[in-house]
């Protein structure tokens, strides 16, 4: 099974409103992946979190804010976000945090900020 | 950073055609992989191929290290090909970061 699951689907939000979205994988992956996807764009690097530890920062905004809670699962964080945050976001996971390796991707959630 | 160049940016077959994509890369990568982005959102893992050539089906891939680039075959295309190809690359020492091409968008008419 090559399955990564994100939830919700769509989200839609305030400015002033705070939400968490959620990535989980059961594949035994030890690194994770957030990417930020705007339209007609291709995905961007956010977050990597390695054997759930923070590895890599792509300088986001603090108002996204990542949280690796055991192997399986991955969560952002948003809080007072911007209507520029609207995007496609999409969790991804590998076997470790190397070059061998194929990142697999979910269905993402598409987020409209208000 | 390492720079991803896929061509054409737009692809127009009708069904049962064959095409050609391509990504050149500006650097040595140690992770190359192509996918299929659909309507939905989804990006489907079609090859992970550094180097070497590898067949599934209708597609293959060839990926040329030493000249750095990679080509997608799509042959006898079907209308549910269409979508968004990318190409993404993982440099030699950014472990971990894919950097992705703008991508192909093949849109194959019945």
């Amino acid at each position: 099974d090559t399955e990564v699951t994100q939830t919700p689907k769509h989200l839609v939000m305030g400015m002033t409103n705070k939400k968490s979205l959620k990535c989980e994988q059961h594949m035994g992956h030890r690194a994770m992946y957030w990417y930020k996807q705007k339209a007609k764009k291709p995905p961007e690097l956010m977050f990597v979190y390695s054997y759930e530890k923070l590895s890599i920062n792509e300088s986001v905004p603090s108002r996204f804010s990542p949280e690796c809670p055991n192997s399986s699962l991955l969560n952002l964080h948003l809080h007072a976000l911007q209507p520029e945050d609207s995007a496609l976001y999409l969790c991804a996971s590998s076997q470790i945090l190397g070059s061998t390796d194929t990142q697999y991707f979910g269905p993402g959630t598409r987020l409209t900020v208000l | 950073g390492i720079q991803v160049e896929q061509s054409p940016p737009d692809l127009i077959l009708q069904e049962g055609a064959n095409s050609t994509l391509r990504c050149n890369f500006s650097d040595s990568v140690n992770n190359l992989q192509w996918f299929h982005q659909n309507p939905w959102g989804q990006l489907i893992n079609l090859f992970y191929i550094p180097s070497g050539t590898k067949q599934n089906g209708r597609l293959s891939a060839t990926t040329v290290a030493t000249e750095r680039y990679s080509l997608l075959y799509i042959s006898s295309s079907q209308t549910t090909d269409s979508g968004v190809y990318f190409c993404a690359v993982e440099g030699g020492t950014s472990y971990g970061k894919l950097t992705f091409g703008q991508g192909t968008i093949l849109t194959v008419h019945p």
